[in-house]
């Protein structure tokens, strides 16, 4: 049972460039999420998907966006990156009826020039 | 609106010590509270949470937590700090009919030195 996997683990983009983070669970979960975390701001959410075919905007949504694939994927795409994406990235998911825990992936640490 | 503060960016103990790390939280509606704990280049693993109930709560690696609603409060504790215990520790905050979002504090670091 891998829980929440994301891909790539690290990446180097210059500025202008695009790239898509890739995010899947294995817990049939619901819902899904993104988060950038950065130093001394806790993590932040960007974009979630409640439940497949639907996705909404989080506190940070500018200069990204997202599309929920299936139940399993939820991808986040960067069109255009800037420096101040420079972050590390962490998708996470939940599920079941209530207030459930999100179980979190690994993280990407992506880094723009 | 939600937020979450956490007292102290950088918090550290002696090893055998207690931990005590600081969450307050400012909601309109009944929280819901959760610690994490992150490692060095990890993700966050879910220490407890308070939903509803006991408001001690009991988590993993002899992590407590108690929810004292009049004063906004949600401090993790530990009796005995170990040194696998040094990681960064958030606090979250989330809300019933809120698809589960939860809103961070900034994160307390804590160094535990022999």
């Amino acid at each position: 049972n891998a829980g929440v996997t994301q891909t790539p683990k690290f990446q180097v983009l210059k500025t202008g460039q695009s790239m898509t983070l890739q995010c899947a669970q294995d817990m049939n979960h619901n819902s899904m999420y993104w988060y950038r975390q950065d130093p001394g701001m806790g993590l932040r959410l960007i974009y979630y998907s409640a439940s497949e075919g639907t996705t909404d905007k989080g506190e940070v949504p500018n200069g990204y966006n997202v599309s929920r694939l299936n139940k399993r994927e939820f991808s986040l795409r960067l069109e255009s990156a800037a420096p101040s994406q420079t972050s590390v990235y962490f998708c996470a998911s939940s599920g079941g009826t209530g207030v459930k825990e999100q179980y979190f992936g690994p993280g990407t640490r992506l880094t723009v020039t | 609106a939600q937020s979450v503060t956490q007292l102290g960016s950088h918090v550290s103990v002696s090893e055998g010590a207690l931990v005590l790390l600081r969450c307050n939280y400012s909601s309109s509606v009944p929280p819901y509270l959760f610690w994490y704990v992150q490692y060095p280049n990890q993700g966050l693993q879910l220490l407890l949470k308070y939903t509803t109930g006991a408001t001690l709560v009991k988590g993993i690696n002899g992590f407590e937590a108690e929810f004292k609603k009049s004063e906004t409060s949600f401090h993790l504790t530990k009796p005995s700090a170990h040194m696998s215990d040094a990681a960064e520790y958030f606090c979250a905050v989330s809300f019933s009919g809120g698809y589960n979002k939860l809103i961070f504090g900034a994160g307390t670091r804590l160094a535990v030195h022999p």
